[in-house]
Parts: structure tokens; C-alpha cells; sequence
């Protein structure tokens, strides 16, 4: 079945304390982007990226770091989280060139104390 | 579930009724649009899309129409069932490929 998975579902952390968020597909996407999605804000994203090993920052990158080492996984990098970052996460990916529609993970919840 | 639906536009429909919800884009390079339905506890999940050179295109239950002059899209839903619940975003793609999102809109569906 072609999805996005993301793990873990559910984290609740402590401030400072150093956090992945992983995210995998199995489409063969070269398009992957994290968004976080708070009340009234809609999806925001955070970073994105074209391809292997090419990341770029979205509209709200500060607090967070990926990497694009396979083709497959995009892992999302809290490295001090704060309260500030509780939210809900998604994962996303798409074929490229051609704009065609995200394909979304079900979501990581943080909670961050 | 997941809440995503505070302070966001609210559109009650009874069952069966036919639903639109609009949305407002804001760059007129834009040239390809997409509706997502969110369901409580998901991810968004494609519905339809549309290129900049149609202006309707229709699916199961599902029309979208696109006015280019006004920068207007809107998403139809025929005969709308309980199971449509949920919010619904647009997202507009411009040439830079990055796309951005509405912030949405709720559906309730009343039986």
C-alpha cells in the first residue's frame, strides 16, 4: 500500500531534550516536506525537500533540522525542544516535476513541558 | 481525535443537501490547485485538482471551480453524507512548486 509513515504517533518530551520524528515513504517520491498544523494557523511548513540530499527551509524553520540522506526517509530534528514547538506534525511527499498532490503521514503529536 | 477544527470558518449542511466551501488564493502565478479533506486523527487526503487553464473539473460527488479573474476557488459537494465531516483546505501551487495552503474550512454534516 503506498503511504507515509510516521512515527512515533504520540510524544510527550521535556524541554531540551532531543527529539526525531521520522518519516518514510514508499512511492519513490523525490518531493518531502514536514508541516506543523496549530488551531487557527493551518499547515505551516517547515522544511522541505526536492531530492536526496537537497533540504530547504520552509515559512517556519527555527528549532528544527532534517536531513535527506535516502530517497525514502525524511526525518524531522528537534534538538532543544520547547513548549512553543507542541503541535501536530505532518509528514508529506510528492512525485516531481510535475505538481501533482501530497500524499500525508497521519500525524505526530508533541507535547513538549 | 485530533482537534484542528477550532476557530476555523464553519459550514453546516443538512444530509443531503449539496455543499460548497470557497477559498481565496492569493498568487496570481498559481497555476495549479488542490482540495484535501482532513479527517479527525489524519493527515489531510487529496479530493480533486485543477490546472489554471480549466475552470471546472468535475469527480465522484465532487466539482471543483476555479475563477482565475478573482482568485477564487470552490469546492462543490453533491448530496452531502455524514461521512464528509471534516475540514477541507485548498492549496495553490505557483511555479516554485511550493505549495500553500488555506486555512479551511469545517463541514458539518447533520443527519
Amino acid at each position: 500500500e503506498a503511504q507515509v509513515t510516521q512515527n512515533p504517533r504520540y510524544l510527550i518530551t521535556v524541554t531540551g531534550k532531543k527529539l526525531t520524528v521520522t518519516c518514510s515513504q514508499n512511492m519513490n517520491h523525490e518531493y518531502m516536506s514536514w508541516y506543523r498544523q496549530d488551531p487557527g494557523l493551518g499547515l505551516r511548513q517547515i522544511y522541505y525537500s526536492m531530492n536526496v540530499e537537497v533540504t530547504d527551509k520552509g515559512d517556519v524553520p527555527e528549532g528544527y533540522k532534517v536531513s535527506r540522506k535516502e530517497k525514502r526517509n525524511f526525518p524531522l530534528i528537534l534538538e532543544s525542544p520547547s513548549p512553543n514547538q507542541t503541535s501536530l506534525y505532518f509528514c508529506a511527499s510528492s512525485l516531481k516535476p510535475e505538481p501533482s498532490p501530497l500524499h500525508f503521514g497521519n500525524g505526530t503529536r508533541l507535547t513538549v513541558t | 481525535g485530533e482537534s484542528v477544527g477550532l476557530h476555523l470558518p464553519t459550514l453546516s449542511v443538512q444530509e443531503g443537501d449539496n455543499s460548497i466551501i470557497n477559498c481565496a488564493y492569493s498568487n496570481s502565478a498559481s497555476d495549479y490547485f488542490i482540495w484535501y479533506k482532513q479527517e479527525s486523527g489524519k493527515g489531510p487526503q487529496f479530493i480533486i485538482d485543477i490546472r489554471s487553464n480549466m475552470d471546472k473539473r468535475q469527480g465522484q460527488r465532487v466539482t471543483v471551480l476555479l475563477n482565475k479573474t478573482v482568485k477564487h476557488l470552490s469546492l462543490q459537494i453533491a448530496a452531502t453524507q455524514p461521512g464528509d465531516s471534516a475540514v477541507y483546505f485548498c492549496a495553490e501551487n505557483p511555479p516554485s512548486y511550493i505549495p500553500t495552503f488555506g486555512r479551511g474550512t469545517s463541514l458539518i454534516v447533520h443527519p
